[in-house]
């Protein structure tokens, strides 16, 4: 049973800390994407790559936000430093050929205090 | 500025009645939609999906309409059933946009025995 795994599930920080969330997409999906879901916003895309390389990350504050694929197995999400208005779930999803046809990971639920 | 807009933030329906979840697009270039659902504390997971040639698609319970002219889409589950509540997202994708979907706020679908 395929499907994207992401650690960790739960995340409480003070501010000014370094979060690192990660990802584990789908064997073979060659397209991996970050959300930020907030109760304001909705689902945000925050950066997606294909085939490891960074496509499109201008849903990101720049400053604190990083996003990286080091292998195909890997995907990282860093925020440094931290803020309270971080605070939402973080997800990831991975796609193959169909790229509108998103598999989502269970999220990360981040809380900066 | 929204391209995808749900306006109902939440929607409550009986057992066995359907549940009609609506959904706008501003963006003309949108030319595949989809509907995805949401339980708590886990991803989003692909539900059904239609393409701008069509104005229905069918399967099973689930039902969506896409009307072009008014761009306007909706979700039809008949009959709805206690395990449908959930939070639904419409998103819209266009080739211009790499057929990354833009998703909507979400409308949280409670279905009662």
């Amino acid at each position: 049973d395929a499907r994207v795994t992401q650690t960790p599930r739960h995340k409480v920080t003070e501010m000014g800390q370094e979060v690192t969330m990660r990802c584990q997409p789908i064997l073979g999906h060659n397209t991996v994407f970050w959300y930020r879901q907030t109760m304001m916003q909705g689902l945000e895309l925050l950066a997606y790559f294909r085939n490891r390389a960074p496509l499109d990350d201008s849903g990101m504050p720049k400053d604190r936000f990083s996003a990286e694929m080091p292998d195909a197995t890997l995907a990282t999400l860093k925020i440094q430093p931290s803020e309270p208005r971080d605070s939402a779930v973080y997800f990831c999803a991975s796609a193959g050929r169909v790229i509108q046809t998103q598999y989502f990971g269970p999220g990360t639920r981040l809380l900066v205090l | 500025d929204q391209q995808v807009k749900q306006n109902s933030p939440s929607l409550s329906v009986q057992e066995g009645r359907i549940s009609i979840l609506n959904c706008d697009y501003t963006n003309s270039m949108f030319d595949y939609f989809l509907w995805y659902k949401k339980y708590p504390a886990e991803g989003p997971t692909f539900l059904i999906s239609i393409s701008s040639i069509k104005d229905k698609n069918e399967d099973g319970r689930f039902t969506v309409f896409l009307n072009k002219s008014a761009k306007h889409l909706s979700l039809h589950i008949v009959p709805s059933q206690p395990g449908d509540s959930a939070v639904y997202f419409c998103a819209a994708s266009a080739w211009g946009g790499s057929y990354i979907p833009t998703f909507g706020r979400g409308t949280s679908l409670i279905v009662h025995p």
